[in-house]
């Protein structure tokens, strides 16, 4: 089956620094991933959608200029988060579609990357 | 906005026993309905995906769809200590496949 990618799987950064997050589709071409935070406890929260060769949409909210969503090719999309501070310690997770389709499932979650800021 | 609810508290069943999970969702514009499994720590895994109204059957797993009331359910039949995890209802659109999700429901199976 189709398999999404994302490293790195946690890392730690300190305050004020930036990270980046890769999400690669490994055997699908993906014109469209989602980036979406889950915090302890509680559910995932769409952030942005990455359109590959165009801009970022970001959900009301969302710090476009914090979290930079970069989709340069049909296989791979970043997130960066700059200037990071502890309240953005989180689990970040992506998913990658291959289109529109009825009756069969085409989005596929990466595993994850925990996030801790110190 | 699209809001997807799941109110159910932690749910705890015996082995073997029916697990039953409810998810009302917002938007009558949904097309698309998900359940995800997700373990402590872990990405969501799909359980299940239903797109028409009625029952859809994997396994030991059965998805209720009815648009009308705009209600999903998810029913786990003969419960087993690894079906013990966080299920998130999600919903989504026919054609971007942007998914809002629920908060989820902890099932506990009880051996």
């Amino acid at each position: 089956g189709a398999v999404v990618s994302q490293h790195p799987s946690w890392v730690i950064c300190k305050s004020g620094t930036s990270v980046k997050i890769e999400c690669r589709s490994l055997d699908f071409q993906a014109t469209t991933m989602f980036w979406y935070r889950q915090f302890p406890k509680q559910s995932l929260m769409l952030m942005a959608t990455s359109n590959e060769g165009s801009k970022a949409t970001y959900e009301q909210g969302v710090e476009k200029d914090k979290f930079l969503i970069n989709h340069a090719s049909l296989t791979l999309s970043t997130l960066t988060v700059t200037s990071a501070h502890p309240e953005d310690s989180s689990f970040y997770i992506c998913s990658a579609s291959q289109g529109p389709a009825r009756e069969r499932n085409t989005i596929y979650f990466g595993e994850g990357s925990w996030l801790t800021v110190v | 906005q699209k809001e997807v609810e799941q109110n159910s508290g932690p749910l705890s069943v015996p082995e073997g026993a029916i697990a039953s999970l409810n998810c009302t969702y917002s938007d009558r514009g949904s097309q698309s309905f998900f359940w995800y499994r997700q373990y402590s720590g872990k990405s969501p895994e799909l359980i299940m995906f239903i797109y028409s109204n009625g029952d859809k059957e994997d396994g030991r797993f059965t998805a209720q769809l009815n648009k009308a009331s705009q209600y999903v359910s998810l029913l786990i039949r003969d419960s087993q200590p690894s079906d013990s995890a966080t299920y998130l209802c999600a919903a989504g659109d026919y054609g971007n496949n942007r998914l809002a999700f629920g908060k989820g429901n902890q099932v506990v199976v009880i051996p």
